[in-house]
């Protein structure tokens, strides 16, 4: 089955204590991205990847890091987590060529709570 | 930059009618990507629609339709025969062709389905 998937699903941690969310997919997907969503503001990018070794900032990068070595994964690292990166977390894939293939998939997201 | 708006926070709609949802967007861009987005209580963000702006003819998805109107910058999601399923917040989004691929994200509307 095509799908991204994400791990943890939810996770509660403290306020500087290094966590990763990995996301990993399974299409051979060259553009993969996160996004966070907060009450009230919808999604908003914090990081993107066209490919391997290619990753930049999006709209909301502060706190936050990402690494591409695989084309399947793309983590995100908050090596310092403070409580407003309190949120649902959503990792995204799709192919660069044009057309209806190149529509963002979505993974089931992470709820992090960061006290 | 690119904004877009959903100005109903909550919509209701009885089983088996059929529902309107807005969307409007500010762009300068004249080649572009439109979607909704619907997330039901699970969080997962799954794709309804899709539009080309360079598309005259109007996207259907089985009960799902859009009206697509380029000049008034707006793009509204029609939903026949509601089902309870369809209950969940629905989310417009823009992407630019090209560049980093970022989805903007309206607030969202939520609707709910009476039975």
């Amino acid at each position: 089955e095509a799908q991204v998937t994400q791990n943890p699903r939810y996770l509660i941690t403290v306020t500087g204590k290094k966590l990763t969310v990995t996301c990993s997919q399974n299409m051979n997907h060259e553009y993969m991205s996160w996004y966070r969503q907060d009450p009230g503001l919808g999604l908003r990018q914090i990081y993107y990847s066209m490919n391997v070794e290619v990753t930049d900032k999006g709209d909301v990068p502060e706190g936050y890091k990402v690494s591409r070595k695989e084309k399947r994964n793309f983590p995100l690292i908050l090596e310092s987590p403070s409580p407003n990166q309190t949120s649902l977390y959503f990792c995204a894939s799709s192919r660069l060529a044009g057309g209806p293939g190149d529509t963002q998939y979505f993974g089931p997201g992470t709820r992090l709570t960061v006290l | 930059a690119q904004t877009v708006t959903q100005s109903q926070p909550e919509m209701s709609v009885q089983e088996a009618e059929t529902v309107t949802l807005s969307c409007t967007y500010d762009t300068s861009e004249s080649d572009y990507y439109l979607f909704w987005y619907k997330q039901p209580p699970s969080r997962q963000m799954i794709l309804v629609i899709r539009q080309e702006a360079y598309k005259q003819q109007n996207a259907t998805e089985n009960r799902f339709s859009v009206n697509f109107q380029k000049a008034a910058k707006s793009f509204s999601l029609k939903i026949s025969d509601s089902q309870l399923g369809d209950a969940a917040m629905y989310f417009c989004a823009y992407r630019s062709r090209t560049g980093r691929r970022a989805l903007t994200f309206g607030s969202g509307t939520r609707l709910q389905v009476q039975p």
